[in-house]
């Protein structure tokens, strides 16, 4: 099972920041929070991801709690083209590439 | 950046076919691949690992006999679905992530297999 928790929906209006929560209170001390999108019908976009300290890319920016119990994605300016199902996924560490388990995700849609 | 590529996009089928599907890492060598199914309106499903040069790990609940999957180079991942059937209609989705590079390297996804059964 997922090891996290998102909200099922979410909106936002164009040219806003989009901040998308996600619960994940049984991380453990050595498993990444990452973040990933889907757009209809494609295959799932890797976003960010990190461990415990904050992060950002050309992208996003992740905040993660200082607990590691929750964490935010942020898309600063979100555009029509960011409307996508977004998966907040803790990696679980198997082998050398470390399975997903993607949980139901958040949808967001951004609005005009 | 990384780069995955799935063939074919989409295939429709007899039931009763067996239909392959690849996965490439086009600018990357990928010792483990994973492969999804997802369908409508649900998330995705993690069915298997596919290792380089060993047999695959299934996830619970995925035959092994029915879905084969073969990973001959670090490059490439195919899975078959033998003697397919209506219910197996769904959209395959592979993954891979960077060699050697640690655990916390990202998968990057391909863009998926539309199969249909009639």
């Amino acid at each position: 099972d997922a090891k996290t928790t998102q909200p099922t929906s979410m909106d936002c209006a164009e040219g806003r920041a989009a901040n998308l929560p996600c619960n994940h209170s049984t991380i453990s001390g050595n498993e990444y929070v990452y973040w990933y999108r889907q757009i209809h019908s494609q295959g799932p976009q890797y976003i960010i991801h990190g461990l415990k300290n904050n992060e950002t890319n050309e992208m996003a920016s992740l905040i993660i709690t200082e607990d590691r119990k929750s964490s935010t994605l942020i898309l600063p300016h979100a555009t029509l083209r960011d409307t996508a199902v977004y998966y907040c996924i803790v990696r679980v560490l198997y082998n050398q590439g470390g399975k997903l388990i993607f949980g139901q995700g958040t949808e967001l849609s951004v609005k005009p | 950046g990384a780069v995955v590529s799935q063939h074919p996009s989409w295939v429709i089928c007899k039931s009763g076919t067996s239909v392959k599907i690849e996965c490439r890492s086009l600018d990357f060598q990928a010792t483990t691949m994973f492969w999804y199914r997802q369908f409508p309106k649900q998330s995705l499903m993690l069915m298997a690992t596919s290792n380089e040069g060993s047999k695959a790990t299934y996830e619970q609940g995925v035959e092994k006999d029915k879905f084969l999957i073969n990973h001959a180079s670090l490059t490439l991942s195919t899975l078959t679905v033998t003697s397919a059937h209506p219910e197996d209609s769904s959209f395959y989705i592979c993954s891979a992530s960077r060699t050697g590079w640690g655990s916390n390297q990202p998968q990057h996804f391909g863009d998926g297999t539309r199969l249909s059964i009639l």
